[in-house]
């Protein structure tokens, strides 16, 4: 699990501001998935990636968020023009296989977003 | 809809004592059930998973699940907890697992000595 790397750990923004959250999948693997956690909820599934493509965004809101995974450096996920309602714990997963099971997932630790 | 309850939002128990995480879920069809745990600063791992077969599963750690089909529930226990065990524990759902599984909400262990 240590191998899938997400940064920053916490991150603070105004309302208006933007946030970009950043996720390096574990060596090798080229696959990426993007998880919200609300308070007091459970982890919902938001976009998959693979390199340079959007491969599932069927959780992700249709305004102010975008994903991407280029074929350099990690994967992205940006949210523009915060509100208070997009606080909340995103976490990150990785696989090497296109449809992972469920041990073949590795999830990072998560960067808690705040919005005053 | 599909969903997965965790009633315990924390709980507290002595170390060495044993350990029952209630876990209950809502799904058509006889689900994909799993159980993860995360630790303080790490990311989530898989603790046991049941798709089929026995219904007490057995997974890392010395933690165990009993699926119970009537009650639709997937209790994680342990005989003994350990110090380390302090940790967030999340069950979890879906028609195959992946990445489309659905997490519960959580819930917090605290082991006092």
């Amino acid at each position: 699990n240590a191998g899938v790397m997400q940064n920053p750990r916490h991150l603070v923004r105004r309302r208006g501001q933007e946030a970009r959250l950043r996720c390096s999948p574990m060596k090798g693997h080229s696959h990426v998935y993007w998880y919200r956690q609300l308070p007091e909820e459970g982890l919902k599934f938001m976009v998959y990636l693979q390199k340079e493509n959007i491969i599932d965004e069927s959780g992700m809101p249709k305004e102010r968020f975008s994903a991407e995974f280029p074929k350099e450096g990690p994967s992205i996920l940006r949210i523009q023009q915060v509100v208070r309602g997009d606080s909340a714990a995103y976490f990150c997963a990785s696989s090497f296989d296109r449809s992972p099971t469920n041990e073949k997932l590795f999830f990072g630790s998560g960067t808690q977003l705040s919005v005053l | 809809a599909q969903s997965v309850t965790q009633p315990d939002i924390h709980i507290t128990v002595s170390e060495g004592a044993s350990l029952e995480l209630r876990c209950n879920y809502s799904y058509g069809a006889t689900p994909y059930l799993f159980w993860y745990v995360q630790s303080p600063g790490q990311g989530l791992q898989l603790l046991l998973k049941y798709f089929s077969g026995d219904t007490l599963v057995q997974g890392i750690k010395g933690f165990e699940a009993e699926f119970k089909r009537s009650q639709s529930s997937f209790n994680l226990r342990k005989p003994s907890v350990h110090w380390s065990d302090a940790a967030e524990y999340f069950c979890a759902v879906g028609a195959t697992g992946g990445f489309k599984t659905i997490f519960g909400a959580g819930t917090r262990l605290f082991v006092k000595a």
